[in-house]
């Protein structure tokens, strides 16, 4: 139980466009999301709070225009990065907040999906 | 602020002997900790988190954490390490339960036979 999936796993795009990348929480549901970056050989940062419903909280320094945020439904939230650029490749990684007691796995716990890895050439 | 330090960006050990990754925490509130792991290009499993219940937790794979708050230390330990185990382990710090974590910067695990 508690899995969260990511999609695309990779994606290699053109300067100047923009991506998306999805993330589900597949067996639960989730109001609160998190989207973190992961630099190589780094640790993950904090990039926004996604919120079922309502309008994502952006970290000091991220740019909300350019990392869009959607959090439509309780098992998907959306982060399109807009007319990217090769320094926003990087290692997108979403976790999704466990509130329900269903499953033995710890509630009240942060589950990550696997990642998706944008390159911007 | 709360922020979370790892020492040792790097530990090796051999296969069997005891591994040992080292956090200590900053905050202003009782905290709530964990650990989790990352295989390469991967994203992370929870090993194991402390919220103010028994002050040892144990985690998955055999690994547990000593929460001692007077040394601000939440320390991982497992008494005999698997090649498995090679991975990077991260710290993390929150404030609340289900809140935005605040990581450490990871401790690359080696485990040579």
């Amino acid at each position: 139980g508690a899995v969260v999936s990511q999609h695309p796993s990779w994606v290699i795009c053109k300067s100047g466009t923009s991506v998306k990348i999805e993330c589900r929480s597949l067996d639960f549901q989730a109001t609160t999301m998190f989207w973190y970056r992961q630099f190589p050989k780094q640790s993950l940062m904090l990039m926004a709070t996604s919120n079922e419903g309502s309008k994502a909280t952006y970290e000091q320094g991220v740019e909300k225009d350019k990392f869009l945020i959607n959090h439509a439904s309780l098992t998907l939230s959306t982060l399109t990065v807009t007319s990217a650029h090769p320094e926003d490749s990087s290692f997108y990684i979403c976790s999704a907040r466990l509130t329900s007691a269903a499953f033995s796995a710890s509630t009240d716990t942060q589950y990550f999906g696997p990642g998706t890895r944008l390159t911007v050439l | 602020a709360q922020s979370v330090t790892q020492l040792g960006s790097h530990v090796s050990v051999s296969e069997g002997a005891l591994v040992l990754l080292r956090c200590n925490y900053s905050s202003s509130v009782p905290p709530y900790l964990f650990w989790y792991v990352q295989y390469p290009n991967q994203g992370l499993q929870l090993l194991l988190k402390y919220t103010s219940a028994a002050t040892l937790v144990k985690g998955i794979n055999g690994f547990e954490a000593e929460f001692k708050k007077s040394e601000t230390s939440f320390h991982l330990t497992k008494p005999s390490a698997h090649m498995s185990d090679a991975a990077e382990y991260f710290c993390a710090v929150s404030d609340q339960a289900g809140t935005a974590l605040i990581f450490g910067k990871g401790t690359t695990l080696s485990v040579s036979s």
